[in-house]
């Protein structure tokens, strides 16, 4: 049972341009939100988190939206840069749990 | 401040044989988690530990697979007799609080391939 989804398995994006990962949930319990990075051979590095009580959060280049009712959120890119190739993965967690939830990952590649 | 920590990175057994995995937290970090990783698949949790306590084991197989965190040393995932469908990517991630809106560190990951 698949509680977290990443329905694109690719994106490719120019250089400079925005890249928007989405990522969709089935829990209503969930009540926070990570994305990760991954490159070949390594483990994921955080980028990037969102509580349940905030529909937006921004760090650089890297905006996270949640939105509740839709149990959707996307991490937007911009702009894009070659470094930023990688497999992104989404995670859910709720504050009565002990795991996080992944996704299957986007794997983005950045045009130069 | 070295980063979590596992070895071996590649990890070659034999149906039937024994695999061991260990994950050296952060420095500070007292919470360990245990993911796999299948081919085309996202991470799936197995289990999480706090020193000399196994938390939650819910997403490890009832069956040939045991988690330790000792008091002093690395946290050891252990898979006993194992199978070709064993093979995957385990990660270790560390965090220095539980899970309450903390974001977890991952280590580089051990690649078991069974034959």
């Amino acid at each position: 049972d698949q509680q977290v989804k990443q329905n694109s398995p690719s994106l490719s994006v120019q250089e400079g341009r925005i890249s928007i990962l989405n990522c969709d949930y089935t829990n209503s319990m969930f009540d926070y939100f990570l994305w990760y990075k991954k490159y070949p051979a390594e483990g994921p590095t955080f980028l990037i988190s969102i509580s349940s009580i905030k529909d937006k959060n921004e760090d650089g280049r890297f905006t996270v939206f949640l939105n509740k009712s839709a149990k959707h959120l996307s991490l937007h890119i911009v702009p894009s840069q070659p470094g930023d190739s990688a497999v992104y993965f989404c995670a859910a967690s709720s504050i009565t749990g002990n795991q996080f939830y992944f996704g299957t990952g986007t794997s983005l590649t950045v045009i130069p | 401040n070295a980063g979590v920590m596992q070895n071996p990175r590649h990890l070659v057994r034999r149906r039937g044989q024994e695999a061991r995995l260990r994950c050296s937290p952060m420095k500070g970090h007292s919470h360990v988690y245990w993911y796999r990783q299948l081919p085309e698949e996202g991470l799936k949790f197995m289990v999480y530990l706090q020193k000399e306590n196994i938390i939650d084991e819910s997403g490890m197989p009832k069956e040939r697979f045991s988690a330790e965190f000792p008091k002093e040393g690395p946290s050891i995932l252990r898979i006993q007799q194992v199978v070709r469908g064993d093979s995957a990517a385990y990660f270790c991630a560390s965090s220095p609080q539980g899970q309450d809106f903390g974001e977890q560190y991952f280590g580089p990951g051990t690649r078991l391939t069974v034959t």
